[in-house]
């Protein structure tokens, strides 16, 4: 149980376009999920969380028109790289947690953007 | 904010020796987590602690919430080569704050 998915794995975009990446918990409702970034041999940098039906809370530092988020449902949270850049290049991760459940987050296998 | 000081930041071990990392804080959390993460992977969960003072195994794992609730502790015992990977700890403040704070990670190498 607890699984959480991500599409796609890899991504390559020249610069100036916008991709979108996907998390989606399998089998559960998630009704917060959140959104990191990692650097190459450093740890997770929360990005946002992300709660479903509301706007969602960027950390300090990230541009909310950059890093678009969307949570439509219990089980799907969008994020949109918009005009990326090549400094924009990173693995992005997402996690959720179950809703009611133990508030443990659970994370998904990553999306590896390079942006050329 | 809240820091977490992981240690030690890299680890070269034989086949069959146990291993000690751990985590120290500046500040209270409710909730420590060991997560281990493989290249290219996200993390996968490991040990929950959710008490002060619990003591929690799974297989080879043992991890240990810390008294003060500012510290935690991964062991492995017996280690094997699938064993290789960057371990985190993350801890939690508690309430509705969700959040987590990661330490830098432990990378693992374990020589067979």
């Amino acid at each position: 149980g607890a699984v959480v998915s991500q599409h796609p794995s890899r991504v390559i975009c020249k610069s100036g376009t916008s991709v979108k990446i996907e998390c989606r918990s399998l089998d559960f409702q998630a009704t917060t999920m959140f959104w990191y970034r990692q650097f190459p041999k450093k740890s997770l940098m929360l990005m946002a969380t992300s709660n479903e039906g509301s706007k969602a809370t960027y950390e300090q530092g990230v541009e909310k028109d950059k890093f678009l988020i969307n949570h439509a449902s219990l089980t799907l949270s969008t994020l949109t790289v918009t005009s990326a850049h090549p400094e924009d290049s990173s693995f992005y991760i997402c996690s959720a947690i179950q809703t009611g459940g133990s508030e443990t987050q659970y994370f998904g296998p990553g999306t590896r953007l390079l942006v050329l | 904010g809240q820091q977490l000081n992981q240690s030690p930041q890299s680890m070269f071990i034989q086949e069959g020796e146990d291993v000690s990392m751990n985590c120290t804080s500046s500040s209270i959390f409710n909730t420590w987590l060991w997560y281990k993460q493989d290249p290219g992977e996200g993390p996968v969960l490991l040990i929950a602690l959710y008490k002060a003072g619990e003591l929690t195994s799974n297989g080879r794992l043992t991890a240990q919430f810390g008294i003060t609730r500012k510290d935690s502790f991964l062991n492995i015992s017996a280690s094997i080569p699938s064993d290789v990977g960057i371990y985190f700890c993350a801890g939690r403040s508690g309430g509705s704050n969700y959040k987590l704070t990661f330490g830098k990670g432990t990378l693992l190498t374990v020589n067979p």
